[in-house]
């Protein structure tokens, strides 16, 4: 049972232009949402989260949106960069400001964001 | 200030043998936590470690063991191969009362089983 849902498997876009990664979940338990990005034989460096009592956090080029009725969250990076190009993936934690829960991932997301 | 190391980063093994991997968690962290990444798939939690103990176990069969030692490194030990053990093997450390925020991951070890 995937509760962690990242249905783009891919994404492309021009320089300069927004990127908008989305992921879905199913588990109500879920309250402290991540995102991670990662470059091939790297691990998955934190990118940015968002509590579940917020519905936005902004950290300069990238904004996570929480729209929790709808078990949604998106990534929008503004403007787009060459370097961004990366796995995204979307992780959820059951158990807000506690790294002692585990984190569920999504499948990921291939930005490519093209000169 | 050294983040999370992982060995090896490259390793085969046949069918049955067994395979142990190795991580140091980045300075001041005391709990790790090990995750699979198979091709086209997020990582997947197996278990984590605090106080060398187990702590948390995600849905992965006894063949998948590990150990924490008192320097807070970590072992994962996983017997009795199969292919399907073929992934990237993720090491994560963080603080025990720190934020989920705070999680770092290592450059993670790859499992090939042939």
């Amino acid at each position: 049972d995937q509760q962690v849902k990242q249905n783009s498997p891919s994404l492309s876009v021009q320089e300069g232009r927004i990127s908008i990664l989305n992921c879905d979940y199913t588990n109500s338990m879920f309250d402290y949402f991540l995102w991670y990005k990662k470059y091939p034989a790297e691990g998955p460096t934190f990118l940015i989260s968002i509590s579940s009592i917020k519905d936005k956090n902004e950290d300069g080029r990238f904004t996570v949106f929480l729209n929790k009725s709808a078990k949604h969250l998106s990534l929008h990076i503004v403007p787009s960069q060459p370097g961004d190009s990366a796995v995204y993936f979307c992780a959820a934690s059951a158990r807000r400001k506690s790294s002692g829960d585990k984190l569920t991932f999504g499948t990921g997301t291939r930005l490519a964001v093209r000169p | 200030d050294a983040g999370v190391t992982q060995s090896p980063t490259h390793l085969i093994k046949t069918r049955g043998q067994q395979v142990t991997l190795r991580c140091s968690p980045k300075s001041g962290h005391d709990t790790v936590s090990w995750y699979q990444q198979a091709l086209g798939q997020g990582p997947q939690f197996i278990f984590q470690y605090y106080e060398e103990e187990e702590r948390q176990r995600g849905n992965f069969p006894d063949r998948f063991s590990g150990h924490q030692f008192p320097n807070y490194s970590s072992e994962l030990n996983v017997n009795a191969l199969l292919l399907g053990d073929s992934a990237l093997y993720l090491c994560a450390s963080s603080l025990a009362r720190g934020p989920v925020n705070t999680i770092y991951f290592g450059e993670g070890s790859w499992l090939t089983v042939v």
